[in-house]
Order: C-alpha cells, then structure tokens, then sequence
C-alpha cells in the first residue's frame, strides 16, 4: 500500500531550530515534496527532493533518503509567522498525482 | 495572474441538495485536480485532468463528478450532497514536468458544510 506518516504536532521556540520528520512507502516513488499550510490557506510550495542528499533554500532546508523511505524538513531561526502545517507529499502514479500525509502542526512560540 | 481561483468560499447545504465547484487557473497548466481535506487525513485526491476534455478518478471519487470542458476550468459536482462530503476542497493545477522550483499550485479552497 501507499502510506506517508509524519507527527501529528510539534512545539518550538522562536529563534530554534526544529526538524519535521516525515517517512514513505508509495510505488513509483520519483520526489518528495513539502508544503507550508497556514490555517484557513492555501497549501503552497517549499522543495522538492528527487536525489538523496539535502536542499538548501534560506532558513529551510529539506533532506531526503531514498534507500531509507525518509525525508526532513530543516527550519532554522524560527519566527512565528512559521507557526503553520507541514505536509509531506510524495508522487503516486503518474500525472504528478500527489499522497499527502496528515501533516504536522508546528506551533512556534515566544 | 490571479492564479488558481475558487468560486464559492464557503457554501452550507443541506442533505440531498446538488451544486458546482469552479476551479478556475490562468497558467495555462495542463493537469488540474481536485482534493478533500479532513481534519487529521490530509489531502486525499478526488478527481484530476490531465488536459481539455479527459478526466480520471482519484482516491476518493464516490459521490462526485467532475468536468473540464476548457483547459482554464475544473469543474467539481456534488450530485446529491451528504454530510460525510463536510470539507475543505482544494482545487490544483501544474505542468506536466515538475522540476526543483514548483509543483502544483493550490486555489483558496472552498469551506463546504452539509446540514
């Protein structure tokens, strides 16, 4: 079967470092992306990983390891405006059809 | 460029009642989808489009129908609404190739409620 499993709630302070873990079973495995969802918005794109090894954009980065079903999202200098959900997708099929898992509601706070 | 935009925001209806979700992109994308989301489910993939005319069943299709007569517009029915179609429904579209810097761009979505 197809599954992406990430946790459900994360806390952080402001100025930290945090990492969001996120594991994958899907076939036709072919990138893992993540998405930033504010509540009450849009899910909009952060990276895409395709090979193994990390991305670097800003204060995030993303990690992925195909052998290990295992991906990271990295976020550095945390400001609350980063209090938000993370969601963890990965290519199912053909078509860019995406799997998202639950998602991961980080809450940063003073 | 707006985007991909959505028409209603919100709409409440009530058991057995029908309506159209308007999907509506200005980038000239090819493939268009439309996804559900739940609290603590995530997205789940309702129906997609992979171009002008052609559409495919998702994850969960039971209980819609979907159109997409012009490449700009998707088009999402509800036939006879149920309270289990209580959601968020989000409207996608992209280019068939993806690359490092973009993927599917989300519409606002639109918060419906059956009664």
């Amino acid at each position: 079967g197809q599954n992406i499993d990430q946790p459900t709630e994360m806390t952080a302070t402001e100025g930290a470092i945090v990492q969001i873990n996120c594991t994958y079973q899907t076939s036709g495995f072919n990138g893992l992306f993540w998405y930033q969802q504010h509540a009450g918005e849009a899910p909009t794109f952060l990276s895409y990983n395709v090979l193994d090894g990390l991305e670097e954009k800003g204060r995030f980065s993303s990690f992925l390891s195909r052998s290990k079903g295992y991906s990271y999202l990295l976020l550095k200098e945390l400001q609350m405006k980063d209090s938000a959900s993370y969601l963890c997708a990965a290519f199912s099929g053909g078509y860019n059809k995406l799997i998202f898992g639950a998602g991961t509601r980080l809450a940063v706070h003073p | 460029n707006a985007g991909v935009t959505q028409t209603p925001k919100f709409r409440v209806l009530k058991t057995g009642q029908s309506m159209t979700l308007l999907c509506a992109q200005d980038m000239n994308h090819e493939y268009m989808y439309w996804y559900r989301q739940d609290p603590g489910m995530g997205l789940r993939l309702i129906h997609y489009s992979v171009g002008e005319g052609t559409t495919a069943k998702g994850e969960v299709p039971d209980g819609y129908n979907v159109s997409r007569l012009k490449k700009q517009n998707f088009l999402l029915g509800l036939e006879s609404a149920a309270p289990s179609q209580t959601s968020v429904y989000f409207c996608a579209s992209s280019f068939p190739r993806v690359d490092l810097t973009d993927t599917q761009y989300f519409g606002p979505g639109t918060r419906l409620t059956v009664l």
